[in-house]
């Protein structure tokens, strides 16, 4: 089966510039989520959706990010204004049953806020 | 609150010879654990996971490991590592109704020749 897509795979922006990611999720997978993984770190979950409704949010600093999954497929997770702390790899994942067989990712969105 | 431990943030060791990475969760009730590896610049890649049954699980690239409930453990082993495995490797706890993954901060994996 194909896996999550994710598109662009680098992206150099400057500071209060806006920013858009794209993830395709496997065929079939009704839940998405979005990560932030800053470097050294752990993956930290900003938001979770299933099929087009947002299951968890609040980790998603609501001010400058937003997120949409509008047919509950393809989604989008925006920054706007990016800051430099924005800096990372931003991760997609999606899964057939909750996660409770494990997430798929994809292979994310570094991220250079300058 | 769930919280997950690694207990190394790198280990280093020498190619085929065994590697064990650590794992400390902390938990009352039942908890589905995994595994993830990111090799350099790549997403993260399920390992292996543990849901019920055995506690011993295996799973890709010659990796197993072992759920201890009484440690609250889940240690990574491999008998014999490769340079192939130069990455570096997450532990993940599920917790909830929504299965979110609570992650551990990863333990670098260095292979020396």
């Amino acid at each position: 089966e194909a896996g999550v897509a994710q598109s662009p795979r680098y992206k150099i922006i400057e500071k209060r510039q806006s920013v858009a990611f794209w993830c395709n999720p496997i065929s079939g997978h009704a839940t998405l989520y979005w990560y932030q993984q800053i470097l050294g770190q752990g993956p930290k979950l900003l938001i979770q959706f299933q099929n087009n409704g947002v299951v968890d949010d609040s980790q998603l600093p609501k001010d400058r990010f937003s997120a949409e999954r509008l047919k509950g497929v393809d989604s989008t997770l925006k920054i706007q204004p990016a800051k430099l702390e924005d800096s990372a790899v931003y991760l997609c994942a999606s899964s057939l049953n909750r996660g409770v067989d494990g997430y798929t990712f994809g292979s994310g969105t570094r991220l250079t806020v300058v | 609150a769930q919280s997950v431990t690694q207990l190394d943030s790198q280990v280093p060791v020498f190619e085929e010879a065994p590697v064990e990475l650590r794992c400390n969760y902390s938990s009352s009730v039942s908890v589905y654990l995994f595994w993830y590896v990111q090799y350099p610049n790549q997403g993260l890649q399920l390992l292996l996971k543990y849901l019920s049954g055995s506690t011993l699980v295996k799973g890709i690239n010659g990796f197993e490991a072992e759920f201890n409930k009484s440690q609250t453990s889940f240690h990574l082993r491999k008998p014999s590592v490769h340079i192939s495995d130069t990455a570096e490797y997450f532990c993940a706890v599920s917790e909830g109704s929504n299965y979110q993954l609570i992650w551990g901060a990863g333990t670098k994996l260095i292979i020396k020749p």
